[in-house]
């Protein structure tokens, strides 16, 4: 059971360059998230989604955008990226109910931008 | 003011020791209280879930809330190098949207 996938696991980016970041859970959670993680700072969350083809900001959202086309996947995407993103994203899932609780995460994207 | 307060650390211990890992809050809605676990360079990973007020505990951990305080505790008994590990307390309100607010976490190191 894979759980949370994460691609890429690393990726140096130019500043103004754009990338996606893939999230991908096979435990048929109906809620995913988008955290980035920075020395001192925590979890924060960037973007979310409580269903396919549903999504919502959350803590930090500027600079970024998400799509959730299939019930699996939710996307993390920079359109022009900046040295403030770098940063370690991680990708979560959970379930309804009870299980809405509990987030599963997966191993994280380091991303670097000169 | 964050809603859920927790010290970086370090927390520096010896092998054995008793610790304590602490976050205080100001949400009273909040009412399901989790510590992650997050080894260098993982993703964090579920350690302990408690619902409202109490103790629960599982094997050499123990979570404690105390609602009137808004206060939350994890003790790890006969500490191990291998607790080495950043813990982070999470939180969600009670019929909300069930996204969680984290603390910042706290770096323990248990050394020989």
């Amino acid at each position: 059971n894979a759980g949370v996938t994460q691609t890429p696991k690393f990726r140096v980016l130019k500043t103004g360059q754009s990338m996606t970041l893939l999230c991908a859970q096979d435990m048929n959670h109906e809620y995913m998230y988008w955290y980035r993680q920075d020395p001192g700072m925590g979890l924060r969350l960037i973007h979310y989604s409580v269903g396919e083809g549903t999504t919502a900001k959350g803590e930090v959202p500027d600079g970024y955008n998400v799509s959730r086309l299939k019930k699996q996947n939710f996307l993390l995407g920079l359109e022009s990226a900046a040295p403030s993103q770098t940063s370690v994203y991680f990708c979560a899932s959970s379930g309804v109910g009870s299980g809405a609780n509990v987030l599963t995460f997966g191993a994280g994207s380091r991303l670097t931008v000169l | 003011q964050k809603e859920v307060e927790q010290d970086p650390g370090p927390l520096s211990v010896p092998e054995g020791a008793i610790v304590s890992l602490n976050c205080t809050y100001s949400n009273s809605a909040f009412q399901y209280f989790m510590w992650y676990r997050q080894y260098s360079r993982k993703g964090p990973e579920l350690l302990m879930y408690t619902y409202s007020s109490g103790n629960k505990e599982d094997g050499r951990f123990t979570a404690q809330v105390d609602k009137s305080s808004k206060y939350i505790s994890l003790f790890i008994r006969d500490s191990q190098p291998s607790d080495s590990a950043t813990y982070l307390c999470a939180m969600i309100e009670s019929g909300g949207s069930y996204i969680p607010t984290f603390g910042r976490g706290t770096s323990l190191i248990v050394h020989p």
